[in-house]
């Protein structure tokens, strides 16, 4: 199976409080994990990606940790600002298999900070 | 700048007429992909090429094609409009050329078959 499931659908966070969404997949082949976000009108983008050869990731306040032999990651957004309201979708995919630069995406977290 | 862009941003149809959304971007990406998204599903690929005359399909592919007869661009038609099919369509593309590697979204095409 090629899911990934993505946990919760959505999420309401005071300001300066500490965002967690989290994510689960299947296929052990799966060896990059990137998190894009979505403002509302727009195309995702890339916010910040794993390789599984790493535990964590940090890129100013936000954090992924990976958990390999669970099959599981997290995003975490420390001191989290109105600005980050959006909607945050965690994927997977085999970087260098037969499914090369396909993305498999999670159902998407909608993230509400309130001031 | 390089810049994916889509057209139209938003359409309105009727069943069972033919539709294509345009995709065109400036980056020289080898890799084009289509998606929908659709609320609790995320996003879902529909079509994906990986150069000029190569199409593969995804995982939601029934009643959608795609062609591509240049690096640019990668329109995705729907052959006979179902309301099953509206929906947000994003195009993103890739350059290939490194493992792994980013994908870019353009900004959407807002779908309604009525």
């Amino acid at each position: 199976q090629q899911q990934v499931k993505q946990s919760p659908q959505s999420l309401i966070v005071q300001k300066g409080g500490i965002s967690i969404i989290n994510c689960a997949y299947e296929n052990t082949a799966f060896d990059y994990f990137p998190w894009y976000q979505q403002f509302p009108g727009k195309g995702p983008a890339l916010l910040i990606a794993i390789r599984p050869d790493v535990s964590e990731k940090k890129e100013g306040r936000f954090t992924i940790s990976f958990n390999k032999s669970a099959k599981q990651f997290s995003l975490h957004i420390m001191d989290s600002q109105p600005g980050d309201s959006a909607t945050y979708f965690c994927a997977a995919s085999n970087a260098g298999g037969t499914s090369y630069g396909k993305l498999t995406f999670g159902q998407g977290t909608i993230l509400t900070v309130h001031p | 700048d390089a810049e994916i862009t889509q057209s139209p941003r938003h359409k309105i149809t009727e069943t069972g007429r033919q539709v294509t959304l345009a995709c065109h971007q400036t980056w020289n990406h080898n890799n084009m992909f289509w998606y929908r998204q659709d609320l609790g599903h995320g996003l879902r690929l529909i079509h994906y090429s990986y150069g000029v005359q190569d199409t593969n399909k995804g995982e939601v592919s029934d009643g959608y094609s795609v062609s591509r007869s240049n690096t640019e661009d990668l329109p995705l038609t729907l052959e006979s409009a179902a309301s099953s099919q509206t929906s947000v369509y994003f195009c993103a593309s890739s350059s290939g050329l490194a493992v792994p590697n980013e994908q870019f979204f353009g900004p959407g095409t807002r779908l309604t078959v009525l």
